[in-house]
């Protein structure tokens, strides 16, 4: 069974770098049937798609993001990680790892989420 | 972008009910419509796609309907399990976007 597994730092300093790695097991990250992606969940809000890549590296970014963020996979570790520049505290949220199927376009399945809090 | 307009914002209802959830796309999506399921402090949960059909091992009590811009999530009848947040998301075109969310609480 296809799981993910969000890791990072809990708590990244205003104006820094959030990195978070996404690990996938369980399945292979080269099925060129789905791509790999990043939804961030404010605290007592709603969702947002931040972006999507595949195992050959093409992406899909939130172009409100864009400026800002950087998607990329690692097939041999099986990783995708996620970087976000210049964070402020509308970046805290809670950020999950997602696998998308291009074909029929949803989400499944989500990681369990790594809350990230962006603080001075 | 294609905005993705969820009403209500939230419904009571009991065990039992049926409850309907409506979501509305700024622009003609298909069916490219998706419909989710997230308890607190969870990851959401897949529960239809394409508008209509229902994800693996979702009881059939949920169903989804509609095309174009307005589309309709149904619970024929509320189960313990169903109190939970419901979001719908379209697939139609970058950058992809979800509802406000729809919160069915218990009455």
């Amino acid at each position: 069974q296809l799981q993910l597994q969000e890791s990072g730092p809990g708590l990244v300093k205003t104006s820094e770098t959030l990195s978070l790695t996404c690990s996938v097991s369980g399945g292979s990250i080269s099925n060129t049937d789905y791509y790999w992606g990043w939804i961030r969940q404010p605290p007592g809000k709603g969702l947002e798609w931040i972006g999507n890549i595949n195992y050959s590296g093409d992406t899909y970014y939130n172009l409100s993001l864009k400026s800002r963020i950087t998607i990329s996979v690692d097939t041999s570790t099986s990783q995708v990680s996620l970087t976000l520049n210049s964070v402020t505290a509308a970046d805290t949220a809670l950020y999950f790892c997602v696998r998308w199927s291009s074909s029929v376009g949803w989400f499944d399945p989500w990681g369990q989420g790594t809350l990230v809090t962006v603080s001075s | 972008d294609i905005q993705m307009t969820q009403s209500p914002s939230s419904v009571s209802a009991s065990v039992g009910d049926r409850v309907t959830i409506t979501c509305r796309a700024s622009q003609d999506i298909s069916t490219w419509l998706l419909w989710y399921q997230q308890k607190p402090g969870k990851a959401p949960k897949l529960l239809i796609f394409l508008a209509s059909s229902l994800q693996s091992g979702v009881p059939s009590r949920f169903s989804g309907s509609g095309s174009g811009t307005d589309f309709t999530l149904t619970i024929s009848s509320l189960h313990p399990e169903d109190f939970a947040t419901y979001y719908c998301q379209q697939a139609k075109s970058f950058p992809l976007t979800f509802g406000g969310g729809t919160k069915v609480e218990i009455k």
